[in-house]
């Protein structure tokens, strides 16, 4: 079947850790987005890339790094200078030229 | 400024009842687009429906119409039949334009919380 990936489902690092976190698609599309988001709030764009080797910051890029050395995946990393890594993490592609996005089940990070 | 605008944080509704979620927009762009997704409690984000601001008819997917005023800037989500699997947090987004790199970014609104009694 073809989707996105993201993995863990939980993820706990210890403050001053950095920590990656996966997400795959099958889906061969060309633009791949990284959301946080926050209990009771909206999503918040991270990072995006709309195509391999290209990458753009979003909103709040500050202590979060990203790589697109493959179509398929477009890892995060979160750094130990993210003030507030805590929270939920989602994924999203989308082919170009269509709409909507289409989102991975997300990992949460517990960072303590 | 908000770009969008939830202003219901919870809404109930009875099982087979419909309901309408509301959605306003700000935005300066004739070209743009507007999405409603569904986020259950396992947390992934579904996409329910979309309209395009040059579309003429109010989009529809099954249980689920977009109820489109342009001149007044809202995107309202109609769920008809609701089922308790409707049950759930509900977002509405917009896509503004196309710059020069044809980027898709959306934003988001703060979300509705629905329950659906049985």
């Amino acid at each position: 079947d073809g989707g996105i990936t993201q993995s863990p489902k939980y993820l706990f690092r210890k403050e001053g850790q950095n920590v990656t976190l996966s997400c795959e698609q099958n889906l061969n599309h060309d633009a791949m987005y990284w959301y946080r988001q926050d209990p009771g709030q909206g999503l918040r764009l991270i990072y995006y890339s709309q195509i391999v080797n290209d990458f753009q910051k979003g909103d709040i890029a500050e202590g979060y790094s990203v790589s697109r050395e493959k179509k398929e995946s477009f890892p995060l990393t979160v750094t130990s200078a993210q003030k507030n890594p805590t929270a939920f993490y989602l994924c999203a592609s989308h082919l170009a030229g269509s709409g909507e996005q289409y989102f991975g089940p997300g990992t949460r990070l517990t960072v303590t | 400024a908000q770009k969008i605008t939830q202003t219901q944080p919870g809404m109930f509704v009875q099982e087979k009842e419909a309901v309408t979620l509301d959605c306003t927009y700000d935005t300066s762009d004739q070209s743009y687009g507007l999405f409603w997704y569904k986020q259950p409690s396992s947390g992934e984000m579904i996409f329910l429906i979309y309209q395009g601001s040059y579309d003429e008819q109010n989009a529809t997917e099954g249980r689920y119409s977009l109820n489109f005023q342009k001149a007044r800037k809202s995107a309202n989500l109609v769920i008809s039949a609701s089922q308790l699997g409707d049950s759930a947090m509900y977002f509405c987004a917009m896509r503004e334009g196309r710059d020069a790199g044809n980027n898709r970014k959306l934003i988001w609104g703060l979300g509705t919380s629905l329950a659906v009694n049985p």
